[in-house]
């Protein structure tokens, strides 16, 4: 099974400042034959389920605002939001989907 | 509009059994990627299994936890996918979601998602 550890367990970033929250997996998640890496990122608010924000590592879902962006490949990834925003406010977690599903333990962004 | 609706949840009792339903609207469960991910009270997110499409073989897998014990099937003419989860213990106490991404992109990654339904194991 492919673990995904998350740092910070917990972060906290004044408006408009950036955040960025670092992702690990314990095997590669680089696809070699379509060289994808097969890495999401999802928000979840208090009471709701978790929204997808990027997958393959750095691919944008439609409706997204642009300061939330995704980098890394191989065993190493990032979220990074930029400007952060009062109504970003959430855990995040980072999902692998390379063999079978797995995702990291969250990160909680609050304001500071 | 793509929505999926989970029902079923209940307070059942350990060893007992109970089956979940995920009410598809505005595509085929058929042709689409499905999934079931829990989050029990005040923790993070776990898969449970999914079903991938049928022109994509219907492969159905399930986390080690689970695997044995849950089902997963469709009735393709209500448009609706059931998870059957056997043999229940107080570590499945769990908000149950099902989820999914239509028309698929061949990744197992889902934006649209149910409200849950709680599942209480508990004598």
């Amino acid at each position: 099974d492919i673990a995904m550890t998350q740092s910070p367990d917990s972060l906290a970033v004044s408006l408009g400042e950036r955040a960025t929250i670092n992702c690990k997996s314990s095997q590669n998640l680089l696809y070699s034959s379509n060289n994808k890496n097969y890495l999401a990122w999802y928000q979840q608010k208090p009471g709701q389920p978790p929204k997808l924000l990027i997958y393959w590592a750095s691919t944008r879902e439609v409706g997204v605002p642009g300061r939330f962006s995704g980098s890394g490949s191989g065993t190493d990834f990032t979220l990074t939001i930029d400007s952060l925003q009062a109504e970003d406010v959430a855990r995040y977690y980072c999902q692998q989907y390379y063999t079978g599903l797995s995702f990291g333990q969250g990160t909680m962004v609050e304001i500071k | 509009e793509v929505q999926v609706v989970e029902s079923g949840g209940d307070l059942v009792k350990p060893g007992e059994s109970l089956r979940l339903s995920c009410a598809a609207s505005g595509f085929s469960v058929i042709d689409a990627w499905v999934t079931w991910v829990r989050q029990a009270p005040g923790k993070g997110l776990e898969w449970v299994g999914h079903i991938e499409s049928q022109s994509d073989g219907g492969t159905i897998e399930f986390a080690a936890p689970v695997k044995g014990r849950f089902t997963i099937s469709r009735d393709d003419s209500k448009n609706v996918l059931f998870l059957q989860m056997n043999s229940l213990t107080s570590e499945d106490t769990a908000v149950y979601y099902c989820a999914t991404k239509y028309p698929p992109v061949g990744a197992h990654v889902f934006d649209s998602w149910g409200q849950g339904t709680l599942v209480t194991v508990s004598s």
